[in-house]
């Protein structure tokens, strides 16, 4: 099984429905991300969290919120969602050891979100 | 302000060569962190090699070697001996400061296709 699991992987949806897209982990880090890819522009955070209680915007939060109900599960919603909502979002964890080690993020496989 | 700076055109490399893919980045903290990610068709992003900004050398992993020139503030990636497998998108992203937010700014991309 994938380290970082995100359901569903593809989605279709009308304008103004809500959407939820989930994440979950099996690598037992804290520190969960949720990205957003369009082409030509590489990907851009849209929110995350260090640990369950914690929860922080990115750069373009506008139009989306969080939950972090577990360690392991972090998901991310469009409560009505609108056709430049159009994407590939991606869940990545991280842990962290501090100082200037890799702390790499390990990334989901991607949710593609079509909205109509 | 864009962090990071991607923008070299999609590149076509013969197989077996080795190609150079360009990255510039803006930042005025002294402690930051490089990274080169792959991207192939099938969307997953792979980790491909870090660089500190404290790093003395330059990483190399593998056929993935980061030409860190500091004071052009550019991480170049080389990918030596291109193999058809190659053939993705790469994207260079940084992680600034040592407060452990570990959020990454991503570049835009540049487009690798090898050709045999």
């Amino acid at each position: 099984d994938a380290d970082v699991t995100q359901t569903p992987r593809n989605r279709i949806t009308k304008t103004g429905k809500r959407i939820m897209l989930e994440c979950s982990q099996t690598k037992g880090h804290d520190r969960m991300y949720w990205y957003r890819q369009d082409p030509g522009l590489g990907l851009r955070l849209i929110y995350y969290s260090f640990d369950v209680k914690d929860i922080n915007k990115g750069e373009i939060s506008d139009g989306y919120s969080v939950s972090r109900q577990a360690q392991a599960k972090f998901s991310l919603s469009l409560e009505s969602a609108i056709p430049n909502q159009t994407a590939l979002y991606f869940c990545a964890t991280s842990d962290w050891t501090g100082g200037m080690g890799a702390n790499v993020l390990t990334f989901g496989a991607g949710s593609r979100l079509t909205v109509l | 302000a864009q962090k990071i700076t991607q923008t070299q055109p999609g590149m076509f490399v013969q197989e077996k060569e080795a190609v150079t893919l360009d990255c510039t980045y803006d930042t005025s903290d002294p402690s930051y962190g490089l990274f080169w990610y792959k991207q192939p068709s099938s969307g997953e992003m792979i980790f491909l090699i870090y660089q500190g900004s404290y790093d003395q050398q330059n990483a190399t992993e593998g056929r993935y070697s980061l030409n860190f020139q500091k004071a052009r503030k550019s991480a170049n990636l080389v990918i030596s001996a291109s193999q058809l497998g190659d053939s993705a998108m790469y994207f260079c992203a940084m992680r600034e400061g040592l407060g452990g937010n570990n959020r990454l700014a991503f570049g835009k991309g540049n487009q690798v296709v090898v050709i045999p």
